[in-house]
């Protein structure tokens, strides 16, 4: 089945820690983006790559870090930087052209 | 600054009735315009894209678009219990490549049995 996964489900982080989420697709979209939701909140985009080895920052980068090695997989690390990590992270694909998003199924990060 | 703004509810419609959910938006030379659906605790799911002013049908679902008004809006007929979720207008800028959507904080629908 063609899909997007993100894994995995549930993070923790304790404080100071640098954590990465997994992101992987298999509709051989070009286009792949991260955004943070938080509660009553709408999406907000933090990183976005249209081509592997390529990407550019969003709105709210800060904190975070991606890479694009494979056109399949666009992991995001969020760093000790980050000082409130506590979100809902929505990983998302777009084929070329960069019109309709598709979501996976979401990273919930808390902190301990 | 791009904005999309929505009323954050909870919107509430009788089982059977029409819901009629309201999105605007500041940038005139916004081409692009999704509505998602997002239950509680899951991520969005795409119901429907407009690009052209006027209406688009898609089964229950009827998208409006106004580009002149600056306002999108989504009609759910014959709403039923299961329609129960948040629902997300997003907005595509015109020649901004293939960066991200920008979104509306969500109007949170309640159909009553």
């Amino acid at each position: 089945d063609g899909g997007i996964t993100q894994s995995p489900k549930y993070l923790f982080r304790k404080e100071g820690q640098n954590v990465t989420l997994s992101c992987e697709q298999n509709l051989n979209h070009d286009a792949m983006y991260w955004y943070r939701q938080d509660p009553g909140q709408g999406l907000r985009l933090i990183y976005y790559s249209q081509i592997v080895n390529d990407f550019q920052k969003g709105d709210i980068a800060e904190g975070y870090s991606v890479s694009r090695e494979k056109k399949e997989s666009f992991p995001l690390t969020v760093t000790s930087a980050q000082k409130n990590p506590t979100a809902f992270y929505l990983c998302a694909s777009s084929p070329e052209g960069g019109e309709t998003q598709y979501f996976g199924p979401g990273t919930r990060l808390l902190v301990l | 600054q791009k904005e999309v703004e929505q009323n954050s509810g909870p919107l509430s419609v009788p089982e059977g009735a029409i819901a009629s959910l309201n999105c605007t938006y500041s940038d005139r030379v916004s081409q692009s315009f999704f509505w998602y659906r997002q239950y509680s605790g899951k991520s969005p799911e795409l119901i429907m894209s407009i690009y052209s002013n006027g209406d688009k049908e898609d089964g229950r679902f009827t998208a409006q678009l106004n580009k002149a008004s600056q306002y999108v809006s989504l009609l759910i007929r014959d709403s039923q219990p299961s329609d129960s979720a948040t629902y997300l207008c997003a907005v595509k800028l015109w020649g901004g490549g293939a960066d991200g959507l920008t979104f509306g904080k969500g109007t949170h629908l309640i159909i009553q049995p």
